[in-house]
């Protein structure tokens, strides 16, 4: 199973670039990243999945090295609307690839705060 | 128009009542989800179903019978409820059973007095 670590919480202001960075130590080969975002009273909502490299869409990036070890998304211009929680999850994307709650696990996520 | 859609959104109820709470999602997906969200914001998979089929049952109590009659809809039936049950239920649902993008729904927040 492969677990992920995040920090608990992170502060910054409006305008910055935000790094969240998150380990998984143990990936496996068929594993892919994927990060979430949830603001209060509301369920998650799919920011971006990767397996290596960078990957960029409209809201952020993702960035992962070459041992997949770790993997780090990126804010742009972060404003006070993207206060919210984010969480980075491992798992086979593959259909019928089994793996009970591999890849489902959410974990307590990285509480982000922006202020003005 | 709302791709996974709960209910209901609130639901407060005595110990030891049954309840059921209903979940729908129009986007044709194969595979939907249960999920809880306890008071310390962890939110952990319940159950997970693939075109009708029971393909994901975690650790959860018996009292919690998860149903799907057509691959649309993945209803929550919870019997004799206790006041750990207190959280909020989300449903979510993806287009095939890999760990690919799930879409969620609003939540349902169960108060058990």
């Amino acid at each position: 199973l492969a677990k992920t670590t995040q920090p608990i919480s992170m502060d910054s202001y409006e305008g910055q670039e935000v790094n969240i960075t998150c380990s998984h130590n143990n990936i496996a080969t068929n594993d892919y990243i994927t990060w979430y975002q949830q603001f209060p009273s509301q369920g998650p909502r799919f920011i971006i999945q990767g397996y290596k490299t960078k990957v960029t869409n409209e809201v952020a990036s993702l960035f992962i090295p070459a041992d997949r070890k770790s993997s780090t998304l990126s804010l742009p211009r972060v404003s006070l609307s993207d206060t919210a929680v984010y969480y980075c999850l491992v798992g086979d994307i593959r259909q019928n690839s089994g793996g009970g709650a591999d890849g489902l696990t959410f974990g307590k996520g990285t509480h982000l705060i922006i202020q003005p | 128009d709302t791709a996974v859609s709960q209910t209901p959104k609130y639901l407060v109820t005595q110990m030891g009542n049954d309840k059921s709470i209903k979940c729908e999602q129009n986007l044709g997906h194969d595979t939907m989800y249960w999920y809880k969200q306890d008071s310390k914001k962890f939110l952990k998979i319940m159950f997970s179903y693939n075109n009708k089929e029971l393909i994901i049952n975690e650790t959860v109590p018996n009292r919690f019978s998860p149903k799907s009659p057509d691959k649309a809809h993945l209803n929550l039936h919870i019997n004799s409820l206790e006041l750990g049950d207190s959280a909020v239920y989300f449903c979510a649902s993806s287009q095939t059973s890999g760990r690919n993008e799930q879409f969620f729904g609003p939540g349902t927040r169960l108060t058990v007095l």
